[in-house]
């Protein structure tokens, strides 16, 4: 079975740091670019940030640039998001996504987690 | 940045209706553009990628096209499990989505 499954969510302070975690399985993930994507509450889809499939290319929201990093460990079919210097416009449903291509420039994501909750207030 | 500008924000229609979804790059994306169809509670569905194709196992009432830097998804027919909100998406450079389109039963 194909499936995303997201993990590493929670209530955290405005300024802190949280690691949210990818693991996939039923698909060549190496083979893929991943992608992370929040809907905040009430709002609409805002991508966040997106890898290549060998990590060579990377890129992200201006919203987040310079305080989140994606990452992804091929051996182990994980995507990783680390979010610091967290603010409350941060709070928001985070899914992980696979692209149909290897590459940024991708044809579109296919294949998509079922989030991880995000809550950053005092 | 590219910015997505999708409209309209909300449209209703009645079962059976044609429906056209519009949105415009502010520069040029190539064929770089993908539509999803997103319900509450449930993780978005691609419908269309790079413009034009069918994604796997979506009905072909929906159809993509382009003119210039203007792209336009079109459900033939509105059946009632189409109600949703709608999503075009550039993966030309980085990526962006537009603002989304509420598709409401009249």
């Amino acid at each position: 079975e194909v499936q995303l499954v997201e993990s590493g969510g929670g209530l955290v302070q405005p300024g802190r740091s949280l690691r949210l975690s990818c693991v996939a399985s039923g698909i060549s993930f190496e083979d893929v670019a991943m992608h992370w994507v929040r809907q905040g509450p009430g709002k609409g889809l805002e991508w966040v940030a997106g890898i290549s499939w060998n990590g060579g290319g990377v890129g992200y929201a201006d919203s987040v640039k310079g305080r989140f990093t994606i990452s992804r460990d091929n051996a182990m079919k994980s995507l990783y998001l680390q979010m610091n210097s967290l603010r409350p416009e941060d709070t928001a449903l985070y899914y992980c996504t696979k692209d149909k291509n290897g590459w940024l420039r991708g044809y579109g994501m296919d294949v998509w987690g079922q989030g991880t909750t995000v809550t950053v207030s005092s | 940045d590219i910015q997505m500008t999708q409209s309209p924000s909300s449209l209703s229609a009645s079962v059976g209706d044609r429906v056209t979804i519009t949105c415009r790059a502010s520069q040029n994306i190539d064929k770089f553009l993908n539509w999803y169809q997103h319900k509450p509670g449930k993780a978005p569905n691609l419908l269309i990628y790079a413009t034009s194709n069918l994604q796997s196992g979506v009905p072909s009432r929906f159809s993509g096209s382009r003119s210039g830097t203007d792209f336009t998804l079109t459900i033939s027919s509105l059946q009632p499990e189409d109600f949703a909100t709608y999503y075009c998406q550039q993966s030309y450079s980085a990526s962006t989505f537009g603002q989304g389109t509420r598709l409401e039963i009249k």
